[in-house]
């Protein structure tokens, strides 16, 4: 049962352009969603975040946008850089207990 | 301020055998959480562990077993590995365990099981 999901497992964007990653829920228990971010060899680092009596959050050149009634959400990336190639994964808790991630998405951000 | 580092980082074992896998939580974390990442897919959850003591646990099967020490470090363990237990053991600390968008992550421990 996958509870949350990232239906593209890659995307590839040209650098200073915008970059959207998408993910799906179905639990609707959910309350708080993040993004993390996960370099080669090394650990999933936290990107950002937003609560569901939020809409949208913003940190930056990253925007994350949620749309509880279609169980939705995503990360938008301007500009896109070199370095924000990466896997991403989107993870929610219901009151901030365990997190459940999706299968992630392959980022490459082409020069 | 430290991270979160694991050991080994990389192993391979064969069916059957027992494997333990440590952790050190980062400075001023009290909570460690284990996750498996199998190949191409997100991280799972295992379990939690708070003040010593298991805190919650995912759809994984009792032959995988944890601790906690004092010092906050932890160690997972896995008994009769199974060729399916191949995978990315992520483990990540937090500063409660309630601070689900705080986890700091280390960089794993991959398994092998041939």
């Amino acid at each position: 049962d996958q509870q949350v999901k990232q239906n593209s497992p890659s995307l590839s964007v040209q650098e200073g352009r915008i970059s959207i990653l998408n993910c799906d829920y179905t639990n609707s228990m959910f309350d708080y969603f993040l993004w993390y971010k996960k370099y080669p060899a090394e650990g999933p680092t936290f990107l950002i975040s937003i609560s569901s009596i939020k809409d949208k959050n913003e940190d930056g050149r990253f925007t994350v946008f949620l749309n509880k009634s279609a169980k939705h959400l995503s990360l938008h990336i301007v500009p896109s850089q070199p370095g924000d190639s990466a896997v991403y994964f989107c993870a929610a808790s219901a009151r901030r207990q365990k997190l459940v991630f999706g299968q992630g998405t392959r980022l490459t951000i082409n020069p | 301020e430290t991270g979160v580092t694991q050991s080994p980082t990389h192993l391979i074992k064969t069916r059957g055998q027992q494997v333990t896998l440590r952790c050190s939580s980062q400075s001023g974390h009290n909570t460690v959480s284990w996750y498996q990442q199998a190949l191409g897919q997100g991280p799972q959850f295992i379990f939690q562990y708070y003040r010593e003591e298991e805190n919650g646990r995912g759809n994984f099967p009792p032959r995988f077993s944890g601790l906690q020490f004092p010092n906050y470090s932890s160690e997972l363990n896995v008994n009769a590995l199974e060729l399916d237990d191949s995978a990315l053991y992520l483990c990540a600390s937090s500063q409660d365990p309630l601070g689900a968008n705080v986890l700091t992550f280390g960089a794993g421990s991959r398994l092998t099981v041939l």
